[in-house]
């Protein structure tokens, strides 16, 4: 099993752009969930998905939006790129009470 | 909201014992985890407790579980230089979407 995969591992952005950061798991999960890590911060969840054509806000959905048509997909999208969009994102997905990680995607919007 | 708090930093010296302590202030989560997290990485999941235990031990990590004063630790024994990372205390109450402290920097030098 790959895990949790996420593409692109890095991006820089200019102001105003938009991108989709791609997120897949392959171990038939029904929960995802995208975060978003500042420097020196803990992680904030953005959106969630319990299931198939479920998406969920979470604490900080404001920017973003997600779909999943899938189960094994879960992109988020990014519309008109901010600097306050520079983070580290990370995909995860879950099982019963374990979270697992993809290896995140580093941002930077100029 | 709900909150984790972690002290940010916690510097010991290879053999000694490590302890990393978390507070919370969610009165209903479920299960309390310590995720670990190198540089450049996502986080990997240490170990879990569920909220009706006291104490979870499991090789070199022992996790201790004050619910009345919602304190909680994970003890490394043994610290080795490889143990150098940040670590995450996180709660969850309700979808398995988790609450995350701002990480405490474990640093052991040899």
């Amino acid at each position: 099993n790959a895990g949790v995969t996420q593409t692109p591992k890095f991006r820089i952005l200019k102001i105003g752009q938009s991108m989709t950061l791609q997120c897949a798991q392959d171990m038939n999960h029904n929960y995802m969930y995208w975060y978003r890590q500042d420097p020196g911060m803990g992680l904030k969840l953005i959106y969630y998905s319990v299931g198939a054509g479920i998406t969920d806000k979470g604490e900080v959905p404001n920017g973003y939006n997600v779909s999943r048509s899938t189960t094994e997909d879960f992109p988020l999208r990014l519309e008109l790129a901010a600097p306050s969009q520079t983070s580290v994102y990370f995909c995860a997905s879950s099982r019963d009470n374990e979270q697992f990680f993809g290896p995140g995607t580093r941002l930077t919007v100029l | 909201g709900e909150d984790v708090e972690q002290s940010l930093f916690l510097s010991v010296r290879e053999g000694d014992s490590s302890v990393i302590n978390c507070t919370y202030t969610d009165s209903s989560s479920t299960y309390l985890y310590w995720y670990k997290q190198e540089p450049g990485a996502g986080l990997q999941l240490l170990t879990y407790i569920f909220s009706n235990m006291d104490m979870k031990q499991d090789q070199r990590l022992t996790v201790l579980l004050n619910k009345k004063d919602k304190h909680l630790s994970l003890r490394i024994a043994d610290t080795q230089t490889g143990d150098s990372a940040i670590y995450f205390c996180a709660e969850t109450s309700g979808y398995s979407t988790l609450t995350f402290g701002k990480g405490t920097m474990l640093l052991v030098s040899p």
